[in-house]
């Protein structure tokens, strides 16, 4: 079954630095998500991303997030200075999408990426 | 946004049937409900979803009430790899024509021997 890649798989930062957390989504699909989960947390909503451009975003998605596909294959969150309780799992995901009506749209998930910041 | 409320945790003996609830009260007419769980700190894992009918797949069965204000994810046979956390999920469509899937608290299901 074709899958959510995401890399590192664990990501360590110092406090103040910029990280690139990289997805690649499943090849044909349209839509993209990116999630955190804060130990022992449930896993909250960040950014939606269609047709290149952000669709919807959490209050946690603030100026210092950004996210970009830079090519046909790569889907990439931006952390610009990182702070302390950034310090989650981070989820990738992708849906085939395709407008109203879609009876069988799922999200797929990627493995996720633990990001440390000391 | 909908809202889905879960029993923080539940257990189940090996081999019944797990039954696990979710509130949706405050769903939308066209918003389908989804199941996912969680192992460990895994992805999320799809399990099933649907809008109004019951719904049956090779992992579980969903039963929507008539009002669509709960359902409940059946796991027919439960074996101990089915420990995980399961979060019931409302699909709202959004004003910006794309899809958003909120994640509830989830229920912690342990499966014991």
């Amino acid at each position: 079954e074709p899958e959510v890649t995401q890399t590192p798989s664990h990501q360590v930062t110092q406090m103040g630095q910029e990280v690139i957390l990289r997805c690649v989504p499943i090849s044909n699909h349209l839509y993209f998500y990116w999630y955190r989960q804060i130990l022992g947390q449930k896993v909250e909503f960040l950014v939606s991303f269609y047709n290149n451009e952000i669709s919807e975003k959490s209050e946690i998605f603030d100026d210092q997030f950004s996210v970009e596909r830079p090519d046909g294959s790569n889907f990439t969150l931006k952390i610009r200075s990182t702070k302390l309780e950034d310090s989650a799992m981070y989820f990738c995901a992708s849906s085939l999408g395709s407008g109203q009506g879609t009876v069988n749209e799922k999200l797929f998930f990627g493995s996720g990426t633990q990001l440390s910041v000391l | 946004d909908a809202k889905t409320t879960q029993p923080p945790s539940m257990d189940c003996a090996e081999g019944r049937a797990a039954n696990l609830p979710c509130n949706h009260s405050t769903i939308s007419g066209n918003e389908y409900v989804y199941w996912y769980r969680q192992i460990h700190s895994q992805g999320p894992q799809y399990i099933i979803h649907g809008l109004k009918n019951n719904e049956t797949n090779e992992m579980a069965s969903l039963i929507i009430t008539e009002d669509r204000k709960s359902s409940t994810l059946i796991l027919p046979h439960a074996t101990l790899r089915d420990t995980a956390v399961y979060y019931c999920i409302v699909r709202a469509y959004t004003t910006s024509g794309t899809y958003k899937y909120i994640f509830g608290t989830g229920t912690r299901l342990k499966v014991l021997a």
